[in-house]
């Protein structure tokens, strides 16, 4: 069964420097989303991308957040300086459809950590 | 603010039992709800999309009432691998396909 795969598993970062996680969506689905989870809470929407643009973001994804989609096959989420409050687990989801009843696969997780 | 409510938990039960969690939504425009089981520190999977008229699927039945904006998930003859913690989620308005996810109901299954 196809799946969405993403890398690295788990980041330990200095506050203040660049991360970049990636994503492998499944390979016909062409739309991609990024959530996040910080620890004993729930999952929250960052932002969603379609024909190599940002369709809809929330309030959390702020000018410290870039997505881009730099080949084929990955879609990456990138995070310019990050802050303490940035350690959760980020996951990457991809629906071949936009519409709300396509179901959104999700990858593993990359678990962020910084200190 | 586009909100989903769920029972806090955990529910404790013991294999065999019928358990039932609940969920209500804010968002009065959203078009699509789901239940979404996750295991610890892994990602979300869809359990179940959430019709209208109800719908089942084994041993999982799910409701949806529109008036009330509320969903329910009832599992029976519950077994240990049904432990997780489940998900309520929501889809955006206006068709978009962006999720508001509940926090999550705990449920502990023990022998």
């Amino acid at each position: 069964e196809p799946e969405v795969t993403q890398t690295p598993s788990h980041q330990v970062t200095q506050m203040g420097q660049e991360v970049i996680l990636r994503c492998v969506p499944i390979s016909n689905h062409l739309y991609f989303y990024w959530y996040r989870q910080i620890l004993g809470q729930k999952v929250e929407f960052l932002v969603s991308f379609y024909n190599n643009e940002i369709s809809e973001k929330s309030e959390i994804f702020d000018d410290q957040f870039s997505v881009e989609r730099p080949d084929g096959s990955n879609f990456t989420l990138k995070i310019r300086s990050t802050k303490l409050e940035d350690s959760a687990m980020y996951f990457c989801a991809s629906t071949q459809g936009g519409g709300g009843a396509d179901t959104q696969y999700f990858g593993p997780g990359t678990r962020l950590t910084v200190l | 603010r586009k909100e989903v409510e769920q029972d806090p938990g955990p529910f404790n039960v013991p294999e065999g039992a019928t358990v039932a969690f609940n969920c209500t939504y804010s968002n009065s425009a959203s078009q699509s709800f789901f239940w979404y089981r996750q295991d610890c520190r892994k990602e979300p999977k869809l359990l179940m999309s959430v019709y209208s008229s109800g719908n089942e699927d084994g041993r999982f039945t799910a409701q949806l009432n529109r008036a009330s904006q509320y969903i329910s998930l009832l599992i029976r003859d519950s077994k240990l691998s049904d432990s997780a913690t489940y998900l309520c989620v929501v889809n955006g308005d206006s068709g978009y396909s962006t999720l508001t996810f509940g926090k999550g109901t705990m449920l502990l299954v023990s022998p």
